[in-house]
């Protein structure tokens, strides 16, 4: 089924620890998005993509970086993970007839 | 600056009552707004937007460009509707910008 898919949905980790969480898409889109949404406050672009090899930082001043190197891959990776980075992070790919489609979200806690 | 402003964090209705999510923005040209909803452990979809001017579940949402709204207005609340709502804007690229998120709680 044509969807876009966020793993994991939960992660607990310790700080100074690498992470990457990942994003998937089988629609064949070439726009994806990172943002990051704290608890209460609104959605935050982070990093974004509008095709293989090229990736741009968002709005959104982060730690974190992605890759672009399938259309249908997008994933964020922290390389040490500090509890400043606990957060919930949405991926998301858009169309131009659809318009945005999100994930379920990563919801990670660093300890 | 482009902004997005929903000034209420709850709103709290009883069934059958008219519902109206606040969202004002701030944008220099011509943007296109949307509302994104969240029920409870599912994930953030999009509601309606302003350039189709359809009727979603009920809901309505008019860009108003001389006072910046975009209201999210419904004449009967349900239930069901009780969820995360988000307004959003997008300008001459397609990143978009949330609001805060309004909770809408239907009481029965």
């Amino acid at each position: 089924e044509a969807d876009i898919y966020q793993t994991p949905r939960y992660l607990v980790i310790g700080t100074g620890k690498k992470i990457t969480l990942e994003c998937s898409q089988t629609m064949g889109h070439d726009k994806m998005y990172w943002y990051q949404q704290d608890p209460g406050m609104e959605l935050h672009l982070i990093h974004y993509s509008y095709g293989v090899n090229s990736t741009e930082k968002g709005d959104l001043s982060s730690e974190s970086t992605v890759s672009r190197i399938r259309t249908e891959h997008f994933p964020l990776t922290l390389e040490s993970a500090r509890p400043s980075h606990t957060s919930q992070y949405l991926c998301a790919s858009v169309s131009v007839s659809y318009g945005y489609t999100f994930g379920s979200g990563t919801r990670l806690t660093v300890v | 600056a482009q902004r997005v402003t929903q000034p209420e964090k709850l709103l709290s209705v009883f069934k059958g009552a008219p519902v109206e999510l606040k969202c004002n923005y701030s944008y220099s040209g011509s943007p296109e707004l949307f509302w994104y909803v969240q029920y409870s452990r599912q994930r953030l979809q999009l509601l309606l937007r302003h350039i189709s001017r359809e009727s979603i579940k009920g809901f309505t949402a008019d860009l108003n460009k001389g006072e910046t709204s975009f209201h999210l207005k419904k004449p009967f609340a349900q239930e069901e509707d009780s969820a995360m709502y988000y307004c959003a804007l997008s300008g001459n690229t397609d990143k978009l910008i949330f609001g805060t998120g309004t909770r809408l709680q239907v009481f029965p």
